[in-house]
């Protein structure tokens, strides 16, 4: 157990739908993270929050809105999806920047997969 | 950006034998690299890491070396086991305007075959 829990850990959704994936983390980390991971694909960024505050945005359709309501819970708003979106989508948190040689590693939550109909 | 690319994409192996997954980065300001391991239906975990002012690092049986001149780090894993089998993704970091970019090779799926 890492300490970052994601729900719901499967989703299936019409291309209508609204749904939302939830991550939590209580390791007292600053930054969170959502990523995707599709077969044969590198692991994608799509958000990063910095005590709380959006830092980066890669590129991510409009039909994903992120939201951090504090620096323990991390949403991502799904609507109007399309089927090439699904995936598994993995939630990150880590004290420091990703990346950071110290205090950078990520914990990753078990992951929300994706199935849009 | 940085790109990273990572070989091979598969890798298997007989018990006991030796692994090596080896990544190539493009960005000579990537100075941290760490390397995550993901078990079939499971999260990935960070599994061992090296700063660019380090040619090798080892932790039991797995070491990863690096070779700044040619901007390639590979993955080492000796006496392997049924549970070593895993996708192992290799990242550079490069550091930005007050922050870090991690950039992920696509995995490499390694079996272990008793």
């Amino acid at each position: 157990e890492t300490g970052v829990t994601q729900t719901p850990r499967h989703l299936v959704m019409g291309m209508t739908n609204k749904k939302s994936l939830k991550c939590e983390q209580h390791l007292g980390h600053n930054a969170m993270y959502w990523y995707k991971q599709s077969a044969k694909k590198p692991l994608e960024l799509m958000f990063v929050y910095s005590l709380e505050e959006r830092v980066e945005n890669n590129s991510v359709p409009s039909r994903f809105s992120p939201e951090c309501p504090n620096s323990s819970h991390l949403f991502l708003h799904l609507h109007t999806l399309q089927p090439e979106d699904s995936a598994l989508y993995l939630c990150a948190s880590s004290l420091n920047p990703a990346g950071t040689a110290v205090g950078g590693e990520l914990f990753f939550g078990e992951g929300s997969r994706l199935t849009v109909l | 950006g940085e790109n990273v690319e990572q070989h091979p994409s598969t890798l298997s192996v007989q018990e006991g034998d030796s692994a090596v997954i080896k990544c190539t980065y493009s960005d000579s300001a990537s100075n941290y690299f760490p390397w995550y391991k993901q078990e079939l239906g499971k999260r990935p975990q960070l599994i061992i890491d090296i700063r660019s002012n380090v040619g090798e690092k080892k932790d039991q049986r797995i070491a990863v070396t690096l070779n700044k001149t040619a901007k390639h780090f590979s993955l080492h894993i000796t006496e392997t086991q049924p549970e070593d089998s895993a996708v192992y993704f290799c990242a550079a970091s490069t550091p930005g305007a007050g922050s870090y970019q991690l950039t992920f090779g696509k995995g490499t799926k390694l079996s272990v075959i008793p």
